[in-house]
């Protein structure tokens, strides 16, 4: 059972463009929203995490946006370049239920220069 | 300070066969949780060793079982291998209750 979806499954932008990824989770019990980032041949790593008493959070030049009242969050790729190309993870964990993530599907951002 | 290690980085098996693969925690963390990446999708968790003890369970079957030594590092089993398996294994350590740092996983062909 797919708790967390994520679209769209592919995107191309042009260099200073701006990437948007969206997820949407069915569990409320969900308290923790990280988004993770996975160069080929390489494990995710953590780019930037919410929670959800909180409805933006910037680091840099990317940006969640959190809609709690309908299930939503967003990713905000701010001026991308192409170094950002690579796959994009949403992920939702209950915070007092050890650390399992639920993955969405991915997303594969080309930024072309 | 290595981050995660995993080992093998790819291996090739055959449907019947058993297979272990190995993970050496981040410095400083002491629980170990393993996914399963299946080609052009999301990480799906399998489980999660805290204490050397089993302590969270995905929807895996039994063929798949793990372990986690006193000095953290953790081993991932799968006996009889179906082609299905075949994926990118990937261990990620934490210091309870924090966040993973991932390894670069272990690529596994089933044929």
């Amino acid at each position: 059972q797919q708790q967390v979806k994520q679209s769209p499954q592919s995107l191309i932008v042009q260099k200073g463009g701006i990437p948007i990824i969206n997820c949407a989770y069915e569990n409320t019990a969900f308290d923790y929203f990280p988004w993770y980032q996975q160069f080929p041949g390489k494990g995710p790593a953590l780019l930037i995490a919410i929670r959800p008493d909180v409805s933006e959070k910037k680091e840099g030049r990317f940006t969640i946006s959190f809609n709690k009242s309908a299930k939503q969050f967003s990713l905000h790729i701010m001026d991308s370049q192409p170094g950002d190309s690579a796959t994009y993870f949403c992920a939702a964990r209950v915070d007092n239920a050890g650390n399992m993530l639920t993955f969405g599907g991915g997303t594969r951002l080309m930024v072309k220069p | 300070d290595a981050g995660v290690t995993q080992s093998p980085t790819h291996l090739i098996k055959t449907r019947g066969q058993q297979v272990t693969l190995r993970c050496s925690p981040k410095s400083g963390h002491d629980t170990v949780s393993w996914y399963q990446q299946a080609l052009g999708q999301g990480p799906q968790f399998i489980f999660q060793y805290y204490e050397e003890e089993e302590r969270q369970r995905g929807n895996f079957p039994d063929r798949f079982s793990g372990h986690q030594f006193p000095n953290y590092s953790s081993e991932l089993n799968v006996n009889a291998l179906l082609l299905g398996d075949s994926a990118l294994y990937l261990c990620a350590s934490s210091f309870d209750p924090g966040g993973y740092t991932f390894g670069s996983g272990t690529r596994l062909t089933v044929v």
